[in-house]
């Protein structure tokens, strides 16, 4: 079974400084799609930033970027400038794009992001 | 923006007593899926459907839940008898396979069994 791994449960910041996020996957599959979900207090799921497998180049989203290591099954997220609102548990996500699986969204953990003003 | 509609926001309930909750997935969606989310086990894939028809509910305590779309617009999941260890919070999401651009969530059921 797919599964997907954040080894950091907590993560604190400076506001106006820069994070990275981690998180792993393990699947024996080629094609599939990786997300960034972010949930603040309010419990809201909001998707940040999104990654094809297929594609070499990370994806980015202002200033949410990610390292994708498809080799080493690595989906790691950068947060620059940070800000007090970026403040919220960020889950990795896993969607197999075929298979028996085909749709299915896989969670990590999350890890809780706390930034400091 | 559309977005998915779930039902109650909150619900406190006697152990014993029978929940349903309800979501109401975005309009031409295809997939639904339902999950749990504790602070032990973080978000549990429960069940999910894709075309009304469920494809994996293997997460789902099938002896007290169950999970149904009796049509497009509604999905249900509901506890009988619920029991203190099902207090967590509940969410539906929805999209078109295969996810590529993700799926979108409700906000949620925040159940509280006493």
């Amino acid at each position: 079974a797919q599964t997907v791994t954040q080894s950091q449960p907590e993560m604190s910041v400076q506001e106006a400084e820069t994070v990275t996020l981690s998180c792993t996957y393990d699947t024996s599959e080629s094609d599939y799609y990786l997300f960034w979900y972010k949930q603040p207090p309010s419990r809201q799921m909001i998707l940040v930033i999104r990654q094809e497998a297929y594609k070499q180049q990370n994806a980015t989203e202002n200033r949410f970027s990610v390292n994708f290591q498809k080799a080493a099954k690595s989906f790691s997220l950068k947060i620059s400038d940070s800000q007090l609102g970026d403040a919220a548990m960020y889950f990795c996500a896993y969607i197999h794009a075929g298979g028996t699986s085909y749709g299915k969204l896989t969670f990590g953990q999350g890890t809780i992001l706390t930034v400091h003003p | 923006d559309a977005r998915v509609t779930q039902t109650p926001r909150h619900k406190v309930t006697e152990m014993g007593q029978e929940v349903t909750m309800r979501c109401q997935p975005i309009l031409g969606h295809n997939t639904v899926f339902w999950y749990r989310q504790t602070m032990m086990q973080g978000l549990e894939l429960l069940a999910y459907f894709r075309n009304r028809a469920p494809l994996d509910d293997s997460g789902m305590p099938k002896d007290r839940f169950s999970a149904e779309m009796p049509d497009a617009t509604l999905a249900t999941l509901k506890i009988q008898p619920s029991e203190p260890r099902d207090s967590a919070v509940y969410f539906c999401a929805s999209g078109l396979v295969p996810g590529a651009y993700g799926y979108t969530f409700g906000s949620g059921t925040r159940l509280t069994v006493v």
